[in-house]
């Protein structure tokens, strides 16, 4: 059973579009993540959700929003999608708030490219 | 903010000799710093963590130290294998308990 999944797992899109990512978790954790990965492997934490409350908000401009309709799902829907927002898209779960409680299971990721 | 930095970005080692990835971070206040494994096109996952309680931690062939005076933390590997080549990330949890990733080190393993 795959605890993390993401869907899809690769979206090729064109400069301007509106694109969603959804994710879901199966263990229970009640804190979810959007992680970002660019080209260089950086990987850089987006959002993060706890119990449905949104705890983290990094500097990501607001054409990035996550929605978490339960504790199990957290969705990132992107408006105006730019060239720059090419990058592979990690979501992550934890038991507690981010390490302090364990580790991160991250989900396989996907691979956005705005063309 | 929390800052982690990592090095050296690229490391090539024959089988069977030992790697070692250094990170440093700047917030005093992280207590808990993991380690993260990614092989190509597949997912980090974690391998090792170490809290700010404990200096050292080994698990098999990975270890990791802690020095948190000088704030730094290392993911030392013996006796590698080619199967041991991915992307390394080492990490540090900041005092508003998000996960800041260093980044990266591409670790080949030469048979």
């Amino acid at each position: 059973d795959t605890a993390v999944s993401q869907t899809p797992k690769y979206l090729v899109t064109q400069m301007g579009n509106d694109k969603s990512i959804k994710c879901e978790q199966n263990l229970g954790h009640d804190t979810m993540y959007w992680y970002k990965q660019d080209s260089k492997k950086f990987l850089k934490i987006m959002f993060s959700y706890n119990n449905k409350e949104l705890i983290i908000n990094e500097t990501v401009p607001n054409r990035f929003s996550p929605k978490s309709p339960d504790k199990a799902h957290l969705n990132l829907h992107i408006n105006s999608l730019e060239l720059g927002d090419s990058a592979v898209y990690f979501c992550a779960s934890s038991r507690g708030t981010s390490g302090r409680t364990g580790e991160l299971f991250f989900g396989e990721g996907s691979r956005l490219t705005v063309l | 903010g929390e800052n982690v930095e990592q090095h050296p970005s690229t490391l090539s080692v024959q089988e069977g000799d030992s790697a070692v990835i250094k990170c440093t971070y700047s917030d005093s206040a992280s207590n808990y710093f993991p380690w993260y494994k990614q092989e190509l096109g597949k997912r980090p996952q974690l391998i090792i963590d170490i809290r700010s309680n404990v200096g050292e931690k080994k698990d098999q062939r990975i270890a990791v130290t802690l020095n948190k005076t000088a704030k730094h933390f290392s993911l030392h590997i013996t006796e590698t294998q080619p199967e041991d080549s991915a992307v390394y990330f080492c990490a540090a949890l900041d005092s508003s308990y998000k996960l800041i990733f260093g980044s990266g080190t591409r670790l080949l393993v030469r048979p």
